[in-house]
């Protein structure tokens, strides 16, 4: 069975410097999606990027960007220039490409961004 | 933009209560999703909808029943509350797999946070 871990239950970064989140998965599978995803404390949960496992190219939305290593299992998340509004839980997820349903969500890392 | 909506946000029950909450989007997404979020556990599934009136099981769905009468509608239902199922409750909804790379990305609603006391 699949699985998402992230080590990292809580984060603090200064604002307008980087903080990278970190996430490692395990699976038997060659074909699947990455999700980052942030709740801010309004709780609304938005997509912040993903990544398809085939796609050597890391992916990049704006000052959000990851790191995939495919063989090491891992998925980080890089946010640059760090803003105040970037203060939010952030959940690591994968899902397969396989008939299943399942999206396999980490337990989270808090981030907070200090003045 | 896709809107997911709950019925309530905070909602307060006693045990032995049968509870009811609603989940609608807008975006005639086919699958839907109960979760159940706790400190330190992340995400977990309690029922997940595919189409109306269909419905399988997730990971945790001891102590609730879901509806889907509608396809815009997913209703998740604690037929007993008890303590233990004090928690943030989210729905999520997104288009069918497989399909188009958009269709893997699950759109949240802003989540209920039900006490039993």
């Amino acid at each position: 069975a699949q699985t998402v871990t992230q080590s990292q239950p809580e984060m603090s970064v200064q604002e307008a410097e980087t903080v990278t989140l970190s996430c490692t998965y395990d699976t038997s599978e060659s074909d699947y999606y990455l999700f980052w995803y942030k709740q801010p404390p309004s709780r609304q949960m938005i997509l912040v990027i993903r990544q398809e496992a085939y796609k050597q190219q890391n992916a990049t939305e704006n000052r959000f960007s990851v790191n995939f290593q495919k063989a090491a299992k891992s998925f980080s998340l890089k946010i640059s220039d760090s803003q105040l509004g970037d203060a939010a839980m952030y959940f690591c997820a994968y899902r397969s490409t396989s008939g299943t349903y399942k999206y396999i969500f980490g337990t989270g890392t808090r981030l907070k961004v200090l003045a | 933009d896709v809107k997911v909506t709950q019925s309530s946000r905070y909602l307060v029950k006693r045990t032995g209560e049968k509870v009811f909450l609603e989940c609608v989007q807008d975006m005639d997404h086919e699958n839907m999703f109960w979760y159940r979020q706790d400190p330190g556990l992340g995400l977990r599934l309690i029922y997940f909808s595919y189409d109306v009136k269909m419905k399988e099981k997730g990971d945790i769905p001891e102590g609730y029943s879901v509806s889907r009468e509608k396809k815009e509608r997913f209703s998740l239902i604690l037929e007993s509350a008890s303590t233990n199922q004090t928690s943030m409750y989210l729905c999520a909804s997104s288009l069918p797999f497989p399909g188009t790379w958009g269709a893997y990305e699950q759109y949240f609603g802003p989540g209920t946070r039900l006490t039993v006391t």
